[in-house]
């Protein structure tokens, strides 16, 4: 099964600057791969989709990278703000198959003002 | 656009009791999920539905969990009997195709 790895330990940045986290994975790879947010008592909220065959995907201050020889993506944001303060999740599908996600534990990104 | 509905969002209840969650996908959506969320933890499928059939079930304790999706749309989750273990936050989503769109969540705590 694939093991999904995203840094446990809370990111704090200042805002205005980029933020930069890291979604590895172990086995096969997918192909796709998609981001979501999560806040507090809320359920994650879908972000940014990419496929094997794209190397960046960007949606306004978000961009995404995906490297399959690496087996990682990286999520970008950009000109951070406060409100972008959440626990972000990377989410992988299975070998075969396209709706099932198996989620990583998620980051959390503090930006302080 | 109405989100996914899901109610109650909080439970409390003892061990080896029984409990229910509810969930109302989006108007269209033909999959639905059950997630186990633990604090500190991704969410964790339980099961998966495609219209009223079952596609994937295979991390569903099912000596204890249940769920059913009558008629395609809404769609219950039981629990009977709890253990403590259980303290977590279930989560319904519903999707198109490859997108999830979840709900709120339903908090239960085991005592």
């Amino acid at each position: 099964s694939q093991k999904i790895e995203q840094n446990s330990e809370a990111l704090n940045i200042q805002e205005g600057k980029t933020a930069t986290l890291t979604c590895n994975y172990t086995n096969y790879s997918p192909a796709y791969l998609q981001w979501y947010r999560q806040d507090p008592g809320r359920g994650p909220v879908f972000l940014l989709l990419i496929r094997e065959n794209e190397k960046e995907k960007r949606k306004e201050r978000l961009k995404v990278t995906f490297d399959t020889t690496l087996k990682q993506s990286l999520f970008h944001i950009t000109a951070s703000q406060p409100a972008d303060s959440a626990t972000y999740l990377c989410a992988l599908p299975p070998r075969s198959g396209y709706s099932t996600l198996t989620f990583g534990k998620g980051t959390m990104l503090l930006v302080s003002p | 656009e109405a989100g996914v509905a899901q109610s109650p969002r909080y439970k409390i209840i003892e061990k080896r009791q029984s409990v229910a969650f509810w969930c109302n996908p989006i108007s269209g959506h033909a999959t639905l999920y059950w997630y186990q969320q633990i604090l500190g933890q991704g969410p964790k499928l339980l099961i998966q539905f495609q219209n009223n059939g079952v596609v994937d079930d295979s991390q569903l304790p099912k000596d204890r969990f249940s769920a059913e999706r009558l008629k395609g749309v809404d769609s219950t989750l039981k629990i009977q009997p709890a253990k403590l273990e259980d303290s977590a936050v279930y989560l319904c989503a519903s999707s198109p195709k490859y997108t999830q769109y979840f709900g709120p969540g339903t908090r239960l705590t085991v005592l």
